[in-house]
């Protein structure tokens, strides 16, 4: 089976730093991906990771624990524009994506 | 370079009618994906097509739903007959590399 858990909904302050957690339990791994949604509109792709580690690109990072089943997306610097929801999804061995449900995150001034 | 282009951009149906959504892919990416999400529930793979063939099917909810990407280029997904339960965004998306898909802005489907 295929759980995707992320936090539903999150809330941070201007210019600080949030950490979105993503647990997954899935029977194959080919790669852990972080999308950026805004309402109403399609998922962005942020990264992506298949080894152990942390990626960092500008003010996003994403990390990786694999024997754990676990990755976390870390936004710094955080802007009022980053108010989106963020999506966590596992790429599996048949190249199918499995999207967890979510984390609303609102940046408050 | 033009992303991915989905239409229409809403539907409004019966129950009973049949839609035809479409996507276009960006140009040259090999590997589409369609997805669906339904008002308060994650985004859900439905199926990946390699060129013109079905790489995996096993997120189509039933036999209702019929993709098809003929020679390669954009896809199709069809919906008949439509239930209520198939309301939804419909996304589209495109890959060169396996790794990074680009999404379309999505096909709102209202069943009533």
């Amino acid at each position: 089976g295929q759980n995707i858990d992320q936090p539903t909904e999150m809330t941070a302050t201007e210019g600080a730093i949030v950490q979105i957690n993503c647990t997954y339990q899935t029977s194959g791994f080919n790669g852990l991906f972080w999308y950026q949604q805004h309402a109403g509109e399609a998922p962005t792709f942020l990264s992506y990771n298949v080894l152990d580690g942390l990626e960092e690109k500008g003010r996003f990072s994403s990390f990786l624990s694999r024997s754990k089943g676990y990755s976390y997306l870390l936004l710094k610097e955080l802007q009022m524009k980053d108010s989106a929801s963020y999506l966590c999804a596992h790429w599996g061995n048949n190249n199918d994506m499995r999207f967890g449900a979510g984390t609303r995150l609102t940046v408050k001034p | 370079e033009a992303g991915v282009t989905q239409f229409p951009s809403h539907s409004v149906i019966e129950k009973g009618q049949t839609v035809t959504l479409r996507c276009d892919p960006i140009s040259g990416h090999d590997n589409l994906y369609w997805y669906r999400r339904v008002m308060g529930k994650e985004i859900k793979f439905l199926l990946h097509f390699v060129k013109e063939s079905k790489q995996d099917e096993s997120g189509m909810p039933n036999n209702r739903f019929l993709a098809e990407r003929t020679g390669g280029t954009y896809s199709t997904l069809k919906v008949q007959p439509a239930e209520l339960e198939d309301s939804g965004v419909y996304f589209c998306a495109s890959s060169l590399r396996s790794y990074e898909q680009y999404f379309g802005p999505g096909t709102r489907l209202t069943v009533t």
